[in-house]
């Protein structure tokens, strides 16, 4: 079975620029959460969703949002990028999202705003 | 690398030691676990996971320890290889408010870097 994939791997934007980021989890997948990795923050939760809703949501601003299509694919998007924002997203998928299920994750995308 | 900023702990060890990477975990509420394996320009890996009603559980080379008194997790590796280099991440899941599911969120540790020496 497939992984879970992201596209691009890589991107270099500007500051003021927005992103779009994309996310294909396991097949038969249909929670999928994202995340931020930075060096000062670590592994952080940016939102999550289900059967194309968002049912949870982190500690981010408005800038950061995201959808989820009917075939559970994702896609998050940044707009009006600053500098803090490079990092590395990561997106992971679950069968439900539920508690105690495992979150297996993409390779992820590495983002880089100048 | 992500996580040089965070001046993360750092173990190592000689191949084909035994390695013990801890984790201290903030929240009561928690009731599952999981230990991730992040290697340099790759996304965390699956290692094992422990539900809270259960204080050990065994992989193959792993085993983790949950102590929910003191609220620590411990992640041991037999044998320990070269190819075991790489970060090492606790991540717990927790009801969330009100008794409600923390729908798909992991709350992450800050990491252990694992830096096996042939």
């Amino acid at each position: 079975k497939a992984g879970v994939t992201q596209t691009p791997r890589y991107l270099i934007k500007t500051r003021g620029q927005q992103v779009t980021l994309s996310c294909s989890p396991i097949s038969g997948h249909r929670s999928v959460s994202w995340y931020q990795q930075t060096p000062g923050q670590g592994l952080q939760f940016l939102f999550e969703y289900f059967s194309e809703t968002q049912r949870n949501k982190g500690n981010f601003p408005g800038r950061f949002s995201g959808r989820q299509f009917s075939n559970s694919r994702s896609e998050m998007n940044v707009s009006t990028l600053e500098l803090g924002d490079s990092a590395l997203y990561l997106c992971a998928s679950s069968l439900a999202g539920t508690l105690q299920e495992t979150q297996y994750f993409g390779p992820g995308t590495r983002l880089l705003v100048l | 690398g992500e996580n040089v900023g965070l001046h993360l702990p750092t173990l190592s060890v000689q191949e084909g030691d035994n390695s013990i990477i801890n984790c201290a975990y903030s929240n009561s509420a928690s009731d599952y676990f999981i230990w991730y394996k992040q290697e340099s320009g790759k996304g965390p890996q699956f290692i094992i996971d422990i539900r809270s009603n259960m204080d050990k559980r065994q992989g193959q080379r792993v085993t983790v320890l949950l102590n929910k008194t003191v609220k620590h997790l411990s992640l041991q590796i037999a044998a320990t290889q070269p190819g075991d280099s790489a970060v090492y991440f606790c991540a717990e899941n927790w009801r969330g408010d009100a008794g409600g599911t923390s729908y798909g969120k992991l709350t992450f540790g800050q990491g252990t870097i694992l830096t096996v020496h042939p």
